[in-house]
């Protein structure tokens, strides 16, 4: 079964720009549909957007303008980067592929 | 955008058997929604259970099963176990997008 390792900083200040990286084992990016989700501190889910194995992207309205899903194929990677973050977006965020294999998440937390 | 609803709490009796249901603010909800559901315990990754409104991974023990119900997605746990107390998030394709239900805490008491 594909398992997903993610990394990225964990503590950032407001305006700063969020950056997390997941890397895929045992599967590859040229199939299926990778995803990031997100899960504010005892607060419920929410798709943040995903990428398919043609690069194409799809986000959330709401966060469309911050939000650039990007895949990193000879690394068998792909990214998560969010602009101008503010305190709304401390979250424990997660990788996901297809919905049903989840990287272990990061918690991000936006404090000055 | 869309709103997704969820029941946010609901009781059962081990063994028992409940419905848990997820409705979008735009109209009933079909196949074409490719409902999702997820069960997630305390500390702990979301595991999903069911996608495309009734499908079930290898994973997935044989009491839950997901179906339409009266214009929503449902998802239903038969005998259920002090185990399945937890949260439970639907999602569904809206328009383009995915949205995630509120969630649903289930309580086996």
């Amino acid at each position: 079964q594909v398992q997903l390792q993610q990394w990225g900083a964990g503590l950032l200040k407001p305006s700063e720009t969020l950056s997390l990286t997941c890397a895929v084992y045992g599967g590859s990016l040229s199939d299926s549909y990778w995803s990031w989700i997100r899960q504010p501190p005892e607060k419920g889910l929410e798709w943040i957007g995903d990428i398919n194995h043609s690069g194409f992207t799809n986000y959330n309205p709401s966060l469309k303008s911050r939000v650039t899903i990007s895949v990193d194929t000879s690394n068998n990677q792909f990214s998560l980067k969010l602009t101008s973050v503010i305190a709304a977006d401390t979250a424990v965020y997660y990788c996901v592929k297809n919905f049903d294999s989840w990287g272990q998440g990061t918690l991000v937390t936006v404090s000055s | 955008q869309t709103v997704v609803t969820q029941e946010p709490s609901m009781t059962v009796s081990p063994g028992g058997t409940v419905t848990l249901t997820c409705a979008s603010s735009t109209g009933a909800v079909t196949s074409g929604y490719y409902a999702h559901w997820f069960q997630q315990k305390p500390g702990q990754t979301p595991r999903t259970l069911i996608y495309s409104t009734s499908n079930t991974h290898s994973w997935t023990p044989a009491r839950f099963s997901g179906s339409l119900l009266g214009g929503k997605a449902a998802l239903t746990l038969s005998g259920v176990q002090p185990e399945d107390e937890a949260e439970y998030y639907c999602l569904l394709y809206c328009g383009g997008s995915w949205v995630f239900g509120g969630g649903t805490k289930l309580t086996v008491l």
